[in-house]
């Protein structure tokens, strides 16, 4: 299995509060991303990273935002919690683009009261 | 925009049986790939198969093959000889030139014992 851990598994957060979510690497991959998985629309890509500094928003990115300051580590950040932002939250990563799979981590299931 | 279409919400197939899951696409890009994750209870994101869009040979993998219908935008999975480890929420996917996935809404799969 690809070296992916996210953390924390499982957050209970209120409204208007911030939070951050960690994706960590062991592979060395360039690229990385962060999706949000909800009943209906399946996978949805929020950020991408396609190396250190280097990132580019992807089709749900509103009240979102992400940093890479090394490698190994992609973090999402939400400045202000919103009901709308409870979800399962995957983290993938990629050694290229095109024609390598994204492997992804176990996932965040998060939830905003 | 790219977009794709699980239009099988839940399929049901016998233990050893075979099981045709459809999918259809569209993308203005003129290189892309074609993907087919699993999604078991556990909620890890599985890799089942992918397909190279510039190549006319239909991917398989085991007992998971593709039927890959270019000019029809049509990306179908076949299981054959179902078991009971297969069940789980099958998505399809498209990636072009950045890799930035394009989810399908999935088909849930029950194998009956």
């Amino acid at each position: 299995d690809a070296g992916i851990t996210q953390s924390p598994r499982h957050k209970v957060t209120e409204t208007g509060t911030p939070v951050t979510l960690r994706c960590h690497q062991t592979e060395n991959h360039r690229y990385m991303y962060w999706y949000r998985q909800d009943p209906g629309h399946g996978l949805r890509l929020i950020h991408y990273s396609y190396g250190v500094k280097d990132t580019d928003k992807g089709e749900v990115s509103d009240g979102y935002s992400v940093s890479r300051s090394k490698t190994e580590d992609f973090l999402l950040t939400l400045e202000s919690a919103t009901s709308s932002q409870t979800s399962v939250y995957f983290c993938a990563i990629s050694e290229a683009t095109r024609d390598q799979p994204q492997h992804f981590g176990d996932g965040t299931r998060l939830s905003i009261l | 925009a790219q977009t794709v279409t699980q239009s099988q919400p839940e399929m049901s197939v016998q233990e050893a049986e075979t099981v045709t899951l459809s999918c259809t696409y569209d993308t203005s890009e003129s290189d892309y790939y074609l993907f087919w994750y699993k999604q078991p209870p556990s909620r890890q994101m599985i890799l089942v198969i992918r397909q190279e869009a510039y190549k006319q040979q239909n991917a398989t993998e085991n007992r998971f093959s593709v039927n890959f219908q270019k000019a029809a935008k049509s990306f179908s999975l076949k299981i054959s000889d179902s078991q009971l480890g297969d069940a789980a929420m099958y998505f399809c996917a498209e990636g072009g030139a950045t890799n930035k996935l394009i989810f399908g809404t999935g088909t849930l799969l029950a194998v009956q014992p």
